[in-house]
């Protein structure tokens, strides 16, 4: 059974980078899959930022593709996400999954990990 | 990039009635590349429909999906205590992926 459990820092300043990682069990990220990060700001909707293949590539949301960069550690296991320049805006709970393809719906989830951006 | 338009914003039904849930793109989705994910409170979301119409795995029968082109249905044909939550919508028909901005099912 995969399962994902996404870390990383719950407290980030604004203007510094943000960086999570997800650990995936059950599954070798080596196999094939995408392996996508969804956010959801507090009481708000669902917002995609991109997936990456385990070969490197990568597709990210075109509003935020400037400041993302996504990336993977076959021999870890881990996804990556690392996000610049911060603001509050940034501050939500923060999702890894794995996609079907480049483009496709997103299964099974990661638990979510919160973000604040705050000084 | 598409926009998803879910509605209505909340739903207030109760145990044993049928829900429908749309979602309507501000353009055609192609082959149907839509998705449909339910999130309870403090939960990460579930995929329930994958291609507009296919149940993921484990999802019971009375979860179904249909629709194409710009607008998509969701239906619960005997809502379960378990089934109260709010619903997404997904597109990934295009190279953005988006999201609708979701429908709270409530008990009345």
């Amino acid at each position: 059974q995969v399962q994902l459990q996404e870390s990383g820092p719950g407290l980030v300043k604004p203007s510094e980078t943000l960086s999570l990682t997800c650990a995936v069990s059950g599954y070798s990220i080596s196999s094939g899959y995408y392996w996508g990060w969804i956010r959801q700001p507090p009481g708000k909707g669902l917002e995609w930022i991109g997936n990456i293949h385990h070969s490197g590539s990568t597709y990210y949301n075109p509003s935020l593709k400037s400041r993302v960069t996504i990336s993977v550690d076959t021999s870890k296991n881990q996804v990556s996400l690392k996000l610049t320049s911060v603001t509050a805006a940034d501050t939500a709970v923060y999702y890894c999954a794995r996609c079907g393809g480049r483009n496709s719906s997103f299964g099974p989830w990661g638990q979510g990990t919160l973000v604040t951006v705050s000084s | 990039e598409i926009v998803l338009t879910q509605s209505p914003g909340t739903l207030s039904l109760s145990p044993g009635e049928r829900a429908t849930l749309s979602c309507r793109a501000s353009q055609s989705v192609t082959s149907s590349y839509l998705a449909w994910y339910q999130q309870k409170p403090g939960q990460a979301p579930r995929l329930l429909i994958y291609g507009a119409s296919s149940r993921a795995t484990g999802i019971p029968d009375r979860f179904s999906g249909s629709g194409s082109g710009t607008d998509f249905t969701l239906t619960i044909s005997r809502l379960e205590p378990e089934d109260f939550a709010v619903y997404y919508c997904q597109q990934y028909g295009s190279s953005s992926i988006t999201f609708g901005q979701g429908t709270r099912l409530e008990i009345k």
